[in-house]
């Protein structure tokens, strides 16, 4: 499968810990993006990369969180202490060019803080 | 500021029948790119269809449609012939293209239900 895939699917945890969401992205895409879609809601920008440099943080994206891609492949969403607010699904996408094409989403990673 | 705005939270269809679902964008970006994606229950965003600003035809793909009014700063989704896989949630979403940055806004949803 050349999609864009995400790890892990779900995770459970419990408030106060720290959880990573990783993206695979389609291989020859140098832009990803991170996104959160709280439920019955539409997904919200979080942040973006062009190869390993990371180029817009939403204000959306508070201190706790951290994503990197330091190689220009994948990347990694962090959240650190988390809060029952942040239960969401967090959704990666990828794509060759800025102004062309769509965004190629994987299935997200869904995260619960009890 | 970039707005996206579908105003249907939940939509019916009859399996068979076309439907229409609405979108309305702002931006002061003269080029944009208009864009529908699906997410079914599983989760993933599927790309359905796109209509760049200058675009002078509505855009098809299969039985989607995109029904673009930009006077009107609209663009309507019409799906044809719905099938009982239709039932999932839409998204219509926007590109400023002067940003350069290629993310996507998108508004609220419309969940859509096709009756058998």
């Amino acid at each position: 499968d050349t999609g864009v895939s995400q790890d892990p699917r779900h995770k459970i945890t419990k408030r106060g810990q720290n959880v990573t969401f990783r993206c695979d992205p389609i291989s020859e895409h140098n832009r990803l993006y991170w996104y959160r879609q709280t439920l019955g809601q539409g997904p919200e920008f979080l942040t973006y990369f062009q190869n390993e440099a990371q180029l817009e943080k939403s204000r959306l994206l508070s201190d706790r969180f951290s994503a990197e891609r330091p190689k220009g492949s994948f990347s990694t969403l962090e959240i650190q202490r988390t809060e029952q607010g942040d239960s969401a699904m967090y959704l990666c996408a990828s794509k060759r060019e800025a102004n062309t094409g769509e965004l190629f989403f994987g299935e997200g990673s869904r995260l619960t803080v009890l | 500021a970039q707005k996206i705005t579908q105003t249907q939270p939940g939509m019916f269809v009859q399996e068979k029948e076309a439907v229409t679902l609405d979108c309305t964008y702002d931006t002061s970006d003269p080029s944009y790119g208009l864009f529908w994606y699906k997410q079914p229950s599983s989760g993933e965003m599927i790309f359905l269809i796109y209509q760049g600003s200058y675009d002078q035809q509505n855009a098809t793909e299969g039985r989607y449609s995109l029904n673009f009014q930009k006077a009107r700063k609209s663009a309507n989704l019409v799906i044809s012939a719905s099938q009982l896989g239709d039932s999932a949630m839409y998204f219509c979403a926007m590109r400023e293209q002067n940003s350069n940055t290629g993310k996507l806004i998108f508004g609220q949803g419309t969940t859509l239900q096709v009756k058998p």
